[in-house]
C-alpha cells in the first residue's frame, strides 16, 4: 500500500556474520519501523526513526543497529549473526504517529 | 509483561456468520488501537483502527468496539467470509510514543465455507 520494499526477501547465513537488511520507501513517510515476528511473540518493536539520522531503541533492539541517511531508506544491522536472530523481520512506514504500513518482510535464517 | 493481550490463538467460523476477535490491555496511557490482518508469507495489512475518544468505529464489514473501563476492544466481522481466514492482530500505541506500536500474539481466524 505505501510502496513499501525490502530486500532481501530470503537469507541464509551463519553465525557471527554481519548482515544488513533495507527498507525502501516511495512515499516519502517520515516514521520507519523495523519489527520481528517470531512464534509464540506477535511483532515486537526493534528500531525506529522519527526523520532523517533520528532513530532509537525498541522493545528488542540488543545485537541490532540501523541507519537512516535519507527519507527512503532504513536499514537493518546485524552486526554478527546468532541463531537467536533468525526471524521473519518487517519495516513498516507512517507518514504521522498513527497508522502504520507494513512491508513484505525478510525472512532471516542464522545457521 | 504483556501490555496487550489476544488470549484466543485461533478462532474458526462458518462462513456468513459473525466473528469476534478479542484485545485486552493494561497500559491506561493506550489511546489509540488498530488491528491488523495478516496472510502467511506477506506483511501486516492495516484493517480498522480506533480513537479513545470513541468506543465504535465502523468500515464496512468490519466494526472495532472499544470499552475503555474494562480495557478490552473487539473486532467484529459481518458476514464473514473464506478470505477473511488469516491471522489478527491487535495494536495500540499513546501519543507521546512516536507511534511504536505494541502488538497483542495474534488469533487465527478460519472461516469455513
Amino acid at each position: 500500500d505505501a510502496g513499501i520494499t525490502q530486500s532481501p526477501r530470503h537469507k541464509v547465513t551463519e553465525t557471527g556474520t554481519p548482515v544488513t537488511l533495507r527498507c525502501h520507501q516511495t512515499e516519502n513517510h517520515r516514521y520507519m519501523y523495523w519489527y520481528r515476528q517470531d512464534p509464540g511473540h506477535g511483532l515486537r518493536l526493534i528500531h525506529y526513526s522519527y526523520g532523517v539520522k533520528d532513530t532509537d531503541k525498541g522493545e528488542v533492539s540488543d545485537g541490532y543497529s540501523v541507519s537512516r541517511s535519507k527519507t527512503e531508506d532504513f536499514l537493518l544491522t546485524l552486526e554478527s549473526a546468532t541463531s537467536s536472530q533468525t526471524s521473519v523481520y518487517f519495516c513498516a512506514t507512517a507518514p504521522s504517529t498513527d497508522t502504520q504500513y507494513f512491508g513484505p518482510g525478510t525472512r532471516l535464517t542464522v545457521l | 509483561d504483556q501490555q496487550v493481550k489476544q488470549n484466543s490463538p485461533s478462532l474458526s467460523v462458518q462462513e456468513g456468520r459473525i466473528s469476534i476477535l478479542n484485545c485486552d490491555y493494561t497500559n491506561s496511557m493506550f489511546d489509540y488501537f488498530l488491528w491488523y490482518k495478516k496472510y502467511p508469507a506477506e506483511g501486516p495489512t492495516f484493517l480498522i483502527s480506533i480513537s479513545s475518544i470513541k468506543d465504535k468505529n465502523e468500515d464496512g464489514r468490519f466494526t472495532v468496539f472499544l470499552n475503555k473501563s474494562a480495557k478490552h476492544l473487539s473486532l467484529h466481522i459481518v458476514p464473514s467470509q473464506p478470505g477473511d481466514s488469516a491471522v489478527y492482530f491487535c495494536a495500540a500505541t499513546y501519543g507521546g510514543s512516536q507511534g511504536n506500536l505494541i502488538f497483542g500474539k495474534g488469533t487465527k481466524l478460519s472461516v469455513k465455507p
